[in-house]
């Protein structure tokens, strides 16, 4: 089915450990971006991309880092992952920035 | 700075009774306004959007929300809730130029009683 997928679903890491988070969209869309929800936070920007090659920051980009190599992935990385980084993660994508996303089903990872 | 604010953190209504939801946002300009719906565990899924043209704007599952630029508000209504409109809300802001993103409020997490 046409749409955003992220992988892993789930993840534990150990405190100091990277991982990195695949988003995939196969809509062609410009526009991808990586949010991370707390609870009684909403979704906070961490990064996001307005097309191949390109990335920019977001409210909350300290301890990641994102490439998008190509149009339809977008990588989120955690090179030392902390407790603080336990959260759940979705990304979005779009055509342009106007008409609303389309998100990814989450990752929810813990660090321990 | 622009943002969204959601004033209530959780509602409670009876099955059947209305609801009303409240949004407001500080924005330079005319924003792209969104209402989405978060089941536990689930994704976002988008419930209604404004971008210009009549006010009254009607989503998915019944759902209908207003904008009203002199409040600067866009709060989402249902006449008839039903116990399956449990989950949490979010309304959204978007920008009118390319190259920034959605910006969300915090949510509301409305509870259906029987």
């Amino acid at each position: 089915n046409a749409g955003v997928t992220q992988t892993p679903k789930f993840r534990v890491l150990k405190t100091g450990q990277s991982m990195t988070l695949l988003c995939a969209q196969d809509m062609n869309h410009e526009y991808m971006y990586w949010y991370r929800q707390d609870p009684g936070m909403g979704l906070r920007l961490i990064h996001y991309s307005v097309g191949e090659g390109t990335t920019a920051k977001g409210e909350v980009p300290d301890g990641y880092n994102v490439s998008r190599l190509k149009k339809q992935n977008f990588l989120l990385g955690l090179e030392s992952a902390a407790p603080s980084q336990t959260s759940v993660y979705f990304c979005a994508s779009s055509y342009l920035t106007g008409p609303g996303y389309t998100f990814g089903s989450g990752t929810r990872l813990t660090v321990v | 700075a622009q943002s969204v604010t959601q004033p209530d953190i959780h509602i409670t209504v009876s099955e059947g009774a209305s609801l009303e939801l409240r949004c407001n946002y500080s924005y330079g300009a005319t924003p792209y306004l969104f209402w989405y719906v978060q089941s536990p565990g689930q994704g976002l899924q988008l419930l209604l959007k404004y971008f210009s043209g009549d006010t009254l704007v009607q989503g998915i599952k019944g759902f209908e929300a207003e904008f009203k630029r002199s409040q600067s508000s866009f709060n989402l209504r249902k006449p008839s809730v039903h116990w399956s409109d449990a989950a949490e809300y979010f309304c959204a802001v978007g920008p009118n130029q390319a190259g920034t993103a959605l910006i969300f409020g915090k949510g509301t997490t409305l509870s259906v009683s029987s």
